[in-house]
């Protein structure tokens, strides 16, 4: 079974450019999740998704960031336009709804430099 | 103050020793419980979930404390692999939303 799937792997971008960030969650996951880890902090919830609905926006630090989730599958997070405060790692989850603990898969993650 | 704290470390120790960490976290409603793994420049995985009666996986021991909002993962006779950074998770199930502590860096040393 494929897991939780992130594009690109690396992104450097100029600061004031656009960047796009994919995740494919695990199929048949409802939860997804974003995640970022800036330098020497620890990872800071960003959003959830419930299929294509946002359940909790409350991490997302600004307008700048724009995330979304079509159709429930696979979810894209916009940069626009990037500082540079915004780099890090970006990390994706997924996880099924269930009863009891309800372990989340991570992406690899996306490392976004912005010069 | 931060939902879950972790002494960030480093852990070092020997081959063979028996290391433990410890985690606490603010909302008491917390309903779920993990400890992660992350290796250098990789994505957290998951080592082992937390449940209430305490649980035991080979060499690793987690242990949960409700009254006092802690959790614990104790390793026994670590190995050279073991060496990672290991991130305390904990969710509200009604959000399935998980925060996570800083992570705490073991090193083990031959």
């Amino acid at each position: 079974e494929a897991g939780v799937t992130q594009f690109p792997s690396h992104s450097v971008i100029e600061k004031g450019q656009t960047v796009t960030l994919r995740c494919d969650p695990i199929s048949g996951h409802d939860n997804l999740y974003w995640y970022r880890r800036v330098m020497g902090k620890e990872i800071k919830f960003l959003l959830h998704f419930v299929k294509e609905s946002k359940q909790d926006e409350s991490g997302m630090p600004n307008n700048r960031f724009l995330a979304e989730r079509t159709g429930g599958t696979y979810s894209t997070l916009k940069v626009q336009p990037a500082e540079l405060e915004d780099s890090g790692v970006y990390f994706c989850a997924s996880s099924y709804s269930r009863q009891g603990n309800t372990e989340a898969f991570f992406g690899q993650g996306t490392r976004l430099t912005v010069v | 103050r931060k939902e879950v704290e972790q002494d960030p470390g480093p852990f070092n120790v020997p081959e063979g020793a028996t290391v433990a960490f410890n985690c606490t976290y603010s909302n008491s409603a917390s309903q779920s419980f993990f400890w992660y793994r992350q290796d250098c420049r990789k994505e957290p995985k998951l080592l082992m979930s937390v449940y209430s009666s305490g649980n035991e996986d080979g060499r690793f021991t987690a242990q949960l404390n409700r009254a006092s909002q802690y959790i614990s993962l104790l390793i026994r006779d670590s190995k050279l692999s073991d060496s990672a950074t290991y991130l305390c998770v904990v969710a509200l199930y009604n959000f399935n939303k998980f925060y996570f502590g800083s992570g705490t860096k073991l090193n083990v040393k031959p």
